[in-house]
């Protein structure tokens, strides 16, 4: 069965260090989202992609890169951690086909900066 | 510019029928979504409705779509114990390109 993954799925880093959160999806679909959960505040875009090679600043970019070189993978790098970027992050797809725009989405991955 | 907004916290005993709302800002949404986050997991698509439906029953699920006041409900009838979730709306963005505006979240609390 089609499916996205993330991994780690939990993960303890330092300030400063850089940090890669993967997203694997075998739905084929060409558009991919990361989010953010926060209490309070649901779930924020990070970044998206429509498709490879693009790449587009969600409403959180800062300090958060994306790069998309095949279809099935959407790695989500913090530069340089800080511990504000303490959260659960979720990686979604979906198909493109428009105007219906269910996104399926992977478990999640909670990140702590230390 | 786009928002969804939903009360945080809801809570009912087991039985009654559970009501989450939710308001959003944009009228050109041609679809609205309810999604469902059990704990430690992703979201889940409950359900959805096209924006010139008025209602949608699925089940135990009833959608109520009031385009003119831009608010959007589930109803959830007889609520179990395995309905407590975190119950998350959702609108098309308005340019339709693929992205969901997503509302912070109801958690539902369902007590025995």
């Amino acid at each position: 069965d089609a499916e996205i993954t993330q991994s780690p799925r939990h993960k303890i880093t330092e300030t400063g260090r850089q940090v890669t959160l993967a997203c694997h999806q075998t739905w084929n679909h060409n558009n991919m989202f990361w989010y953010r959960q926060d209490l309070g505040h649901g779930l924020r875009l990070i970044h998206y992609s429509y498709g490879v090679q693009d790449t587009n600043k969600g409403e959180v970019s800062d300090g958060y890169s994306v790069s998309r070189s095949n279809t099935e993978d959407l790695p989500l790098t913090l530069e340089s951690a800080a511990s504000s970027q303490t959260s659960v992050y979720f990686c979604a797809s979906s198909t493109g086909q428009l105007p219906y725009n269910e996104q399926f989405f992977g478990p999640g991955t909670r990140l702590t900066v230390l | 510019g786009e928002d969804v907004e939903q009360s945080l916290f809801l809570s009912v005993r087991e039985g009654d029928s559970s009501v989450i709302n939710c308001t959003y800002t944009d009228s050109s949404s041609t679809y609205l979504y309810w999604y469902k986050q059990e704990p430690g997991a992703g979201l889940q698509l409950l359900t959805y409705i096209f924006s010139n439906m008025d209602m949608k029953q699925d089940q135990r699920l009833t959608v109520l779509l009031n385009k003119k006041d831009k608010h959007l409900s589930l109803r959830i009838a007889d609520t179990q114990t395995g309905d407590s979730a975190i119950y998350f709306c959702a609108e098309s963005s308005r340019s339709n390109t693929g992205k969901l505006i997503f509302g912070q979240g109801t958690t539902l609390q369902v007590k025995p």
